[in-house]
């Protein structure tokens, strides 16, 4: 089955770039997703990429794709103390009943930015 | 327009007891979900309903039931709890028939089984 990785826990200083990874097995995916989740509440959808892209940015944001070996980063320009949480990697294919979208969710990195 | 909301948000049981989980979602999505968040594993989902009227099993089903109410609500049911069912409980939906897929998470259940 499908499955998605991740570093459980990254620390940087205020002001800094963070770069958190992602490596997936799913080679039929669609979209490659990065939700955030703050303490005590649901994830939300942070940015997504098409899967036959290399790139995107979304101002302090940067996606890289590496569909050869499987590997998505999300890059947060500046990074502060309000963007401590847990970011989870996730991908889509077509894998539930009716053709409708299965989302994998990878086990997510918690990022605490230091003042 | 209050999103996906779940109740309770805490509930402790004891081995063995059943509850039922509420979920209700306001943005006219055919699609929900229940995943359960586990330290260390991510999201798997339990349950989800593709569209009102039908539901299937996700990855980790056993100990759990569902009901699509109708199109706004899904509950999760554990007829008997385990420790093992320990977990945060989150309900999404999405309107899955439409790129980019994106799901909208409630707030979550905090369940400990004793």
């Amino acid at each position: 089955g499908e499955d998605v990785e991740q570093s459980l826990f990254l620390s940087v200083r205020e002001g800094d770039s963070s770069v958190i990874n992602c490596t997936y097995t799913d080679s039929s995916s669609t979209y490659l997703y990065w939700y955030k989740q703050e303490p005590g509440a649901g994830l939300q959808l942070l940015t997504y990429i098409f899967s036959n892209m290399d790139m995107k940015q979304d101002q302090r944001l940067t996606v890289l794709l590496n569909k050869k070996d499987k590997h998505l980063s999300l890059r947060i320009a500046d990074t502060q103390t309000g963007d401590s949480a847990i970011y989870f990697c996730a991908e889509s294919n077509l894998g539930l009943s009716g053709g409708y979208q299965k989302v994998t969710f990878g086990t997510g990195t918690k990022l605490q930015v230091i003042p | 327009n209050a999103g996906v909301t779940q109740t309770p948000k805490f509930q402790v049981l004891k081995t063995g007891q059943s509850m039922t989980l509420q979920c209700a979602q306001d943005m006219n999505h055919n699609s929900m979900y229940w995943y359960r968040q586990d330290p260390g594993m991510g999201l798997r989902l339990i349950y989800y309903s593709a569209s009102e009227g039908t539901t299937d099993k996700g990855e980790v089903p056993n100990g759990y039931n569902v009901s699509r109410l109708n199109k706004r609500e899904f509950s999760l049911r554990l007829e008997s709890a385990a420790p093992s069912q320990t977990s945060v409980y989150f309900c999404a939906s999405s309107e899955s028939r439409e790129t980019p897929y994106e799901q909208y998470f409630g707030p979550g259940t905090r369940l400990t089984v004793t």
